[in-house]
C-alpha cells in the first residue's frame, strides 16, 4: 500500500530554534494536511494545503508556522521559533480527492529543551 | 466544531476476547475512519465508514450516520491489537476534511 513518508522520525531542539518537518505525500494525491498530538491528548488539525495554497488552518497554526510544497513530491511545515509547547508528534496527512480515506504519515516526533 | 466521544476511554482484555468499542458524535457528518495508534505512535487506518458497516478480517466497523455514533468491534483480540484506537470525523461544512478527533479509547490485551 502506498505511503506518506515522513523526516526526521525524532528531532530534538533547543527552544527559539527553527525547525521543519519533511513529508513526501502519496504521489498522485492532492489535499495535505499536518496534525499534531501533543502526549496523551488528542490529535489536532494544524492546516490543509489544495492547489498550492492553504486552504484551512486552525487556531494553533499562528504566524511561526509556515508549510510549502517546494517542488512536486515534498510538503514542509515549519516552524519558526520553537517554544516548549510546541513539544508533540507532529503528523502529515493526504488523501486522493473528496471523500475519499486520508492517510497518515509515521510522524515526526519535536522535543523542544 | 463537532463533539466526538469516544467509549470506554480505557479496556482490558484477555487474548481471545471480543470487544465493541463506541464512537459518538454531536452533529452530521460526512467522513468517519477510524484508526490504530500502536505503541510507536503510528496511526493506521483501520476503516473510513462513513455510513453502513464494512469487516476487515477480525476487525469490523458500524456507522449509523442517522444516530450519531460508529461501532468499532474487534473479535479474537490479539496481543498485537493493544494501542488506541481513535474515531475521526469531518463535518460537511468543511471540503478539506478537517478531522475532529475522539480522545480514544485505550486497549491492552494480555497474553
Amino acid at each position: 500500500e502506498p505511503e506518506v513518508t515522513q523526516t526526521p522520525s525524532h528531532q530534538v531542539t533547543q527552544m527559539g530554534q527553527e525547525v521543519i518537518l519533511r513529508c513526501v505525500p502519496i504521489s498522485n494525491h492532492l489535499y495535505f494536511y499536518w496534525y499534531r498530538q501533543i502526549l496523551g491528548q488528542k490529535v489536532e488539525f494544524l492546516v490543509s494545503f489544495y492547489n498550492n495554497e492553504i486552504s484551512e488552518k486552525s487556531e494553533i497554526f499562528d504566524d511561526q508556522f509556515s508549510v510549502e510544497r517546494p517542488d512536486g513530491s515534498n510538503f514542509t511545515l515549519k516552524i519558526r521559533s520553537t517554544k516548549l509547547e510546541d513539544s508533540a508528534m507532529y503528523f502529515c496527512a493526504s488523501r486522493w480527492n473528496s471523500g475519499n480515506t486520508i492517510y497518515f504519515g509515521e510522524g515526526s516526533w519535536l522535543t523542544v529543551v | 466544531g463537532i463533539q466526538v466521544e469516544q467509549s470506554p476511554p480505557d479496556l482490558i482484555l484477555q487474548e481471545g476476547a471480543n470487544s465493541t468499542l463506541r464512537c459518538n458524535f454531536s452533529d452530521s457528518v460526512n467522513n468517519l475512519q477510524w484508526f490504530h495508534q500502536n505503541p510507536w505512535g503510528q496511526l493506521i487506518n483501520l476503516f473510513y465508514i462513513p455510513s453502513g458497516t464494512k469487516q476487515n478480517g477480525r476487525l469490523s466497523a458500524t456507522t449509523v450516520a442517522t444516530e450519531r455514533y460508529s461501532l468499532l468491534y474487534i473479535s479474537s483480540s490479539q496481543t498485537t491489537d493493544s494501542g488506541v484506537y481513535f474515531c475521526a470525523v469531518v463535518h460537511p461544512s468543511y471540503n478539506f476534511n478537517k478531522f475532529y478527533f475522539g480522545s480514544g479509547t485505550k486497549l491492552n490485551v494480555k497474553p
